[in-house]
Parts: C-alpha cells; structure tokens; sequence
C-alpha cells in the first residue's frame, strides 16, 4: 500500500511552453501532498504545500503565478510548470501524506525528470 | 527556523567495511521528527527510518542502525559490513511534528559509494 505516482516520468519541452506534473496516491486518500525540486547533486527543495480544495502554500523565493498548484481531490494534485525555461530544468518530486494518520509519514513519487530545451 | 546540515558531501568504502554517515540538525520545536531517505540513481526516495524526538533509544534494522542523541542534536547512520547495493545518496531530514508544521527540510546529501 501507501503507493504514489507521478506524471509523466520525464518530459522534455521547448522554452516558453507550460508543462503538467500529476501527483497521485493510487491506494489512500491524501489531504495535504508537498512538491519539492532538485536540481543535479543538490537536494531536495519543498516549493510547496498542496491542500485539498484551498489554495497552495509557496515556499518564499518560488513564483506562484510560474508554478500552478492545484489539489482538486483527495487523490491528485498537480504543478504545472508555466512558460518554461531552461532553468526550470529539474527533477520535480511529490509526496503525500495520508489522511487522518497522525504521525508525519510522507510517501514520495518516483519524480519527474524535466528538461527545457 | 530549521535546519539540516550533512556535512560529508561523498564518502568511499570498500565493500564489508562499516560507515557512519552524519547528521546534525537544528530546530526551535520542542517536538519533531527525524528522518532518513536514500535516494539511489533511478532518483526514487526510499524511506529509511522515522524517528520522534520522544523516543532517543537507537535503532536496528538488518545492517542498519541509527544513533539519535538529542544532547548534540545528531542523529547519525551506520551501515554495518556495506554492500555495493548501499552506494546511493544518503538524505537526513528534519519535520515538525503537529499538523501543519510537517514540511521536510533536507540535508545536502552524502553520496556513498561502496568499492567492491
């Protein structure tokens, strides 16, 4: 269980265009999910905190009008990446959390490789 | 505000012999967990272990442990007789513990590489 995907694995687009990320947990209902970037030997960053039916929580220095957050149900969440540039070029990662379970446990997706040509 | 700091940017061992990899963090929480993920070079994290800041006995599991002293604020990774399978990028991370206060801050990462 407790299993999260994410949307496209990799994507490769052209400068200026916008690009979707879905997060999903597939067998548990998550309220709240996190969306983190890393960059090549950095670590990961949090640019966000998703909400179910409210709006996101940007981490200061992440562009909110460049980084579309949206938790429209229990199970998805999505960032798109609008008019991208080559240094938007990164791994995106999301984690979830389930649910009414107390303790903090996230599980994370498997990431999103971006590269902006 | 928190902080994580992972001060061994890259260690190499040969493969059977122990390493220990550190973790310092800092936080004005009273309350809080520690964590830590590997990251191996598909870029998916693996959850290691979590840890309450209530709880300082160490931990065990397989070839693993944990040593969690909150006087120095450390929560380090030992990896006993390492294996090539090992060799990953080691993250530390540090949340609060209420809801609201769960975000993760990160360390920079340990990049271990077990020589065969």
């Amino acid at each position: 269980g407790a299993v999260v995907s994410q949307h496209p694995s990799w994507v490769i687009c052209k400068s200026g265009t916008s690009v979707k990320i879905e997060c999903r947990s597939l067998d548990f209902q998550a309220t709240t999910m996190f969306w983190y970037r890393q960059f090549p030997k950095q670590s990961l960053m949090l640019m966000a905190t998703s909400n179910e039916g409210s709006k996101a929580t940007y981490e200061q220095g992440v562009e909110k009008d460049k980084f579309l957050i949206n938790h429209a149900s229990l199970t998805l969440s999505t960032l798109t990446v609008t008019s991208a540039h080559p240094e938007d070029s990164s791994f995106y990662i999301c984690s979830a959390r389930e649910t009414g379970v107390v303790e903090n446990e996230q599980f994370f997706g498997p990431g999103t490789r971006l590269t902006v040509l | 505000a928190q902080k994580v700091t992972q001060a061994q940017t890259e260690i190499s061992v040969v493969e059977k012999e122990d390493v220990t990899l550190d973790c310092v963090y800092e936080t004005r929480d009273t309350t809080y967990y520690l964590f830590w993920y590997k990251q191996p070079p598909s870029g998916e994290l693996v959850f290691l272990i979590r840890r309450n800041s209530f709880d300082e006995q160490n931990e065990i599991s397989g070839r693993y442990s944990w040593n969690f002293q909150k006087s120095t604020s450390s929560f380090n990774f030992t990896i006993t007789a390492s294996q090539v399978v090992d060799s990953a990028v080691y993250f530390c991370a540090l949340s609060g513990l209420n809801f609201g206060n769960e975000k993760l801050t990160f360390g920079t990462g340990t990049r271990l590489t077990i020589i065969p």
